[in-house]
C-alpha cells in the first residue's frame, strides 16, 4: 500500500545541536515531496519542497532536506537547532497521479532542551 | 495578507447537533481542501475541490458534506455530530499546478460531547 512513514514520534534535542527527521515513502514513481512545520495552535507552514533536479533542497529557517531515490527517503536536517524550532514536523507526498492531493506522515514532535 | 481564514477556532458540540466550519481564501486559488488531524495520525483528507461547483471525496468523507459556490469559500458541514468527529480541522488552498504548495489555515478545534 502507498504510505508515508515518519518513524520517530518524538525527538528531544539540545539547543545548538543538529537535528535530523526521517521520512520514508512507498510509491512506485517519485512523488513530489514536502516538509511542513506546525507550531502549537497554528496551521501548517511549508518548509521546503522537492520536485526534481538537485537532490539537496534548501528551505526556510535554515532547514534542508535530501532526497534519496534508492532509499525512498526525504530526510529533513538542521545543523544547529534553536529553541523556536520546537514544533511538530510533517512529511507529505503528492503522488504523480494524485492531482495536487497530499498524503501526510504521522508527524514528529521536536522538543528543544535549553 | 489574510491567506486562508477558518472560523470558528474552537467549538464544542453535543452528539447529534450540526454545524458548519467556514473556510475562506483570498489568493484566488482554484483548489481547496479539508483535512482532519487526529493525534499521531497526521492529516487525513476529507473533501477537496478543484473549482467552484466541483467537489470530490477524499480519504475520510463519511459524516461530512461540502459545497463550493464561490472560488473564495469552501464550507464543511457536519450534519449529525458524533464523538468520532472530535478532531482538529484544517482548510487549505493551492494554485492548480502540481508544483504549487498548499497554504493552510490555523485550524478549528472541535469537540463532540
Amino acid at each position: 500500500a502507498q504510505s508515508v512513514t515518519q518513524p520517530d514520534i518524538h525527538i528531544t534535542v539540545s539547543e545548538g545541536a543538529s537535528l535530523e527527521l526521517r521520512c520514508n515513502y512507498s510509491y512506485g514513481a517519485t512523488p513530489y515531496l514536502f516538509w511542513y512545520v506546525q507550531s502549537p495552535g497554528q496551521g501548517l507552514q511549508l518548509l521546503l519542497k522537492y520536485f526534481s533536479g538537485d537532490t539537496l533542497v534548501q528551505g526556510i529557517k535554515g532547514f534542508e532536506a535530501e532526497f534519496k531515490r534508492s532509499q525512498s527517503s526525504f530526510n529533513l536536517r538542521k545543523p544547529s537547532v534553536h529553541w523556536s524550532d520546537a514544533a511538530e514536523y510533517f512529511c507529505a507526498v503528492e503522488p504523480e497521479a494524485a492531482g495536487n492531493k497530499l498524503t501526510f506522515g504521522g508527524g514528529t514532535r521536536v522538543l528543544v532542551k535549553p | 495578507n489574510a491567506g486562508v481564514t477558518q472560523t470558528p477556532k474552537f467549538r464544542i458540540l453535543k452528539i447529534g447537533q450540526s454545524m458548519t466550519l467556514q473556510c475562506a481564501q483570498d489568493m484566488n486559488h482554484n483548489y481547496m481542501y479539508w483535512y482532519r488531524q487526529d493525534p499521531g495520525m497526521g492529516l487525513k483528507l476529507i473533501y477537496y475541490s478543484v473549482g467552484a461547483g466541483i467537489t470530490d471525496k477524499g480519504e475520510v468523507p463519511n459524516g461530512y458534506n461540502v459545497s463550493r459556490s464561490t472560488t473564495e469559500d469552501f464550507p464543511l458541514r457536519l450534519e449529525l455530530a458524533a464523538p468520532s468527529q472530535t478532531s482538529v480541522y484544517f482548510c487549505a488552498s493551492s494554485a492548480e499546478s502540481r508544483n504549487q504548495p498548499q497554504h493552510f489555515g490555523d485550524g478549528t478545534r472541535l469537540s463532540i460531547l
